[in-house]
């Protein structure tokens, strides 16, 4: 059972322009969710977080939206840069600050930046 | 400040052997959490380690297992291993056992053959 889905494996965007990465969750126990980048030989580097509680979280470049109602988020970058190419994890927990947390991730979603 | 490292980068086993990983976590940090990735996959958590105990576990069975020592570095035991067993196996450190961002490492890339 997928409780968190990326259902696009991949997404070509131009340089300079938007890139939006999408994450559905069946699970309404999650209460907090994280974004992950991933460069090929190097580990999950944790790139943006948003609790339940807000719809929006930005960071620079990096501004998530969740959708509590829908059980969606999306991570938006702008603009996009070569140097963001990599492979986009989200990740779910239900709840941090309540005892040992177990991060459940989707499949990943492979970013290209074209120049 | 080092980040979360892991030992080795690379290991090659038979079928049926042991397997020892290792992870120091991030400076400051006290529980660590294993992960493995299969490929095209995202990670699937394992275990998380404090005060040397296993606090949570994924579903995964017996032939997995921990330790966490007084200084906060773990080890990740597989025995009996299997073909499905290859994997990229990460660990990651938190801050503390309810922190909500982990920190992970490089990695440490498991071949069984």
């Amino acid at each position: 059972d997928q409780q968190v889905k990326q259902n696009s494996p991949s997404l070509s965007v131009q340089e300079g322009r938007i890139s939006i990465l999408n994450c559905d969750y069946t699970n309404s126990m999650f209460d907090y969710f994280l974004w992950y980048k991933k460069y090929p030989a190097e580990g999950p580097t944790f790139l943006i977080s948003i609790s339940s509680i807000k719809d929006k979280n930005e960071d620079g470049r990096f501004t998530v939206f969740l959708n509590k109602s829908a059980k969606h988020l999306s991570l938006h970058i702008v603009p996009s840069q070569p140097g963001d190419s990599a492979v986009y994890f989200c990740a779910a927990s239900e709840g941090p600050f309540q005892g040992a947390q177990k991060l459940v991730f989707g499949q990943g979603t492979r970013l290209t930046i074209n120049p | 400040d080092a980040g979360v490292t892991q030992s080795p980068t690379h290991l090659i086993k038979t079928r049926g052997q042991q397997v020892t990983l290792r992870c120091s976590p991030k400076s400051g940090h006290d529980t660590v959490s294993w992960y493995q990735q299969a490929l095209g996959q995202g990670p699937q958590f394992i275990f998380q380690y404090y005060e040397e105990e296993e606090r949570q576990r994924g579903n995964f069975p017996d032939r997995f297992s921990g330790h966490q020592f007084p200084n906060y570095s773990s080890e990740l035991n597989v025995n009996a291993l299997l073909l499905g067993d290859s994997a990229l196996y990460l660990c990651a450190s938190s801050l503390y056992v309810g922190a909500p961002e982990a920190f992970f490492g490089q990695g440490t890339r498991l071949t069984v053959v």
